[in-house]
């Protein structure tokens, strides 16, 4: 089957830096993607992750090794308002994305 | 900027009662999508459209179904709703199965079925 796992809850200091993990097992990959959804809103998109590598996009950067099934997201200089849930996401063989349960991330002053 | 617009945004229900949840999108989108997100779980697709007059099944598409009469407007229905529906639906819409892939989102609709 497929399957995408993550950290169900994570906390970390204003400031800080807190890296969240996601692997993932799927029948093909045409893609990683990063969503962020703050509580009782709608996911909004991070980030897109298809060729090996770290993308850097401000405060946000993702990584992807696809031999190890693996993707994390990196936060710098961790603010009040990123404390949300995060989701990873795969787009399987057919362009279906599949969705990770998504990491609370939980920001303490 | 609308950008994706779901219609209720609440509802409660009873046992066999039906209703229909509105998505709108004014960004000319072909694809579209519903999914439900229940605590713990990702994501989940239930329906999906690919044009205009076109609807596919998702994952978890028993005791929904959808219509996709015009471009900008995706209904998901619920003929005889059940407690197991309780969840939060997100309508969702994307230009193409791109690269990119990217999803705007709705709002979301809670529906609870008591």
């Amino acid at each position: 089957g497929q399957n995408i796992d993550q950290p169900t809850e994570m906390t970390a200091t204003e400031g800080a830096i807190v890296q969240i993990n996601c692997t993932y097992q799927t029948s093909g990959f045409n893609g990683l993607f990063w969503y962020q959804q703050h509580a009782g809103e709608a996911p909004t998109f991070l980030s897109y992750n298809v060729l090996d590598g770290l993308e850097e996009k401000g405060r946000f950067s993702s990584f992807l090794s696809r031999s190890k099934g693996y993707s994390y997201l990196l936060l710098k200089e961790l603010q009040m308002k990123d404390s949300a849930s995060y989701l990873c996401a795969v787009s399987d063989s057919n362009y279906q994305l599949i969705w990770g349960a998504g990491t609370k991330l939980i920001i303490k002053p | 900027n609308a950008g994706v617009t779901q219609t209720p945004k609440f509802r409660v229900l009873k046992t066999g009662q039906s209703m229909t949840l509105l998505c709108a999108q004014d960004m000319n989108h072909e694809y579209m999508y519903w999914y439900r997100q229940d605590p713990g779980m990702g994501l989940r697709l239930i329906h999906y459209s690919v044009g205009e007059g076109t609807t596919a099944k998702g994952e978890v598409p028993d005791g929904y179904n959808v219509s996709r009469l015009k471009k900008q407007n995706f209904l998901l229905g619920l003929e005889s709703a059940a407690p197991s529906q309780t969840s939060v639906y997100f309508c969702a819409s994307s230009h193409l199965i791109e690269p990119t892939g990217e999803l705007f989102f709705g709002e979301g609709s809670r529906l609870t079925v008591l």
